[in-house]
């Protein structure tokens, strides 16, 4: 069983849908949560960083996690066509350096 | 501000060659890690360095090697290459050990 599952896709839904992204995770050292954008051919751009379990919100986005069933998700209200990206699940332990990613889940959005 | 500088942003090398990558972290970020990713798959983590120091280092084979220099600017360095190290290689920067990394476009590389 791999660390981080994450559902690679392709997902595709139609312009202003809300988009529902999940990862879940087998180590329960990990503490700290991070959501990636990353277009084609390009370096991941950070999107959320969350440490503790409930919800945080950032415009459009929400990063969602929950600790005790080890499962973390990233709600995107009103896509844009320009949301179309893989979206990189990422986390790492407490004192750790180490980021540990999913595979990533590949969205278009359609206009 | 700048963000993370890397370069090359492509090249392409021969099976059995040495190649060298190179990353400038955001001014002020004193850590840089490196990840390599394959295509279709999430980055993997292959080194970190710290104040000039490494702090950590992925499963990857002694042909991988990387410093971090005073202005905390930092090499990858990879040996006799195969073909399986076709990949993007991605250097990341954070402010301290364990902050938020942000990450540079990367290099492309194609071992051929």
């Amino acid at each position: 069983q791999k660390e981080v599952e994450q559902d690679p896709g392709p997902l595709s839904v139609p312009e202003g849908a809300i988009v529902s992204l999940n990862c879940t995770y087998s180590n329960s050292a990990f503490q700290y949560f991070m959501w990636y954008r990353q277009y084609s051919r390009k370096g991941p751009e950070l999107l959320m960083y969350t440490y503790s379990s409930g919800n945080k919100e950032d415009g459009r986005f929400t990063a969602q996690v929950d600790k005790s069933s080890k499962y973390i998700s990233l709600f995107i209200r009103d896509s844009q066509p320009s949301d179309s990206a893989t979206y990189l699940c990422a986390m790492k332990g407490a004192g750790s350096y180490q980021l540990t990613f999913g595979k990533g889940t590949k969205l278009s959005v359609i206009p | 501000d700048a963000g993370v500088t890397q370069s090359p942003t492509h090249l392409i090398k021969t099976r059995g060659q040495h190649v060298t990558l190179r990353c400038s972290p955001i001014s002020g970020h004193k850590s840089v890690s490196w990840y390599q990713q394959v295509l279709g798959q999430g980055p993997q983590f292959i080194f970190q360095y710290y104040e000039k120091e490494e702090r950590g280092r992925g499963n990857f084979p002694d042909r991988f090697s990387a410093r971090q220099f005073p202005n905390y600017s930092s090499e990858l360095n990879v040996n006799a290459l195969l073909l399986g190290d076709s990949a993007l290689y991605l250097c990341a920067s954070s402010l301290g050990e364990w902050t938020e990394a942000f990450f540079g476009q990367g290099t492309r590389l194609t071992v051929v």
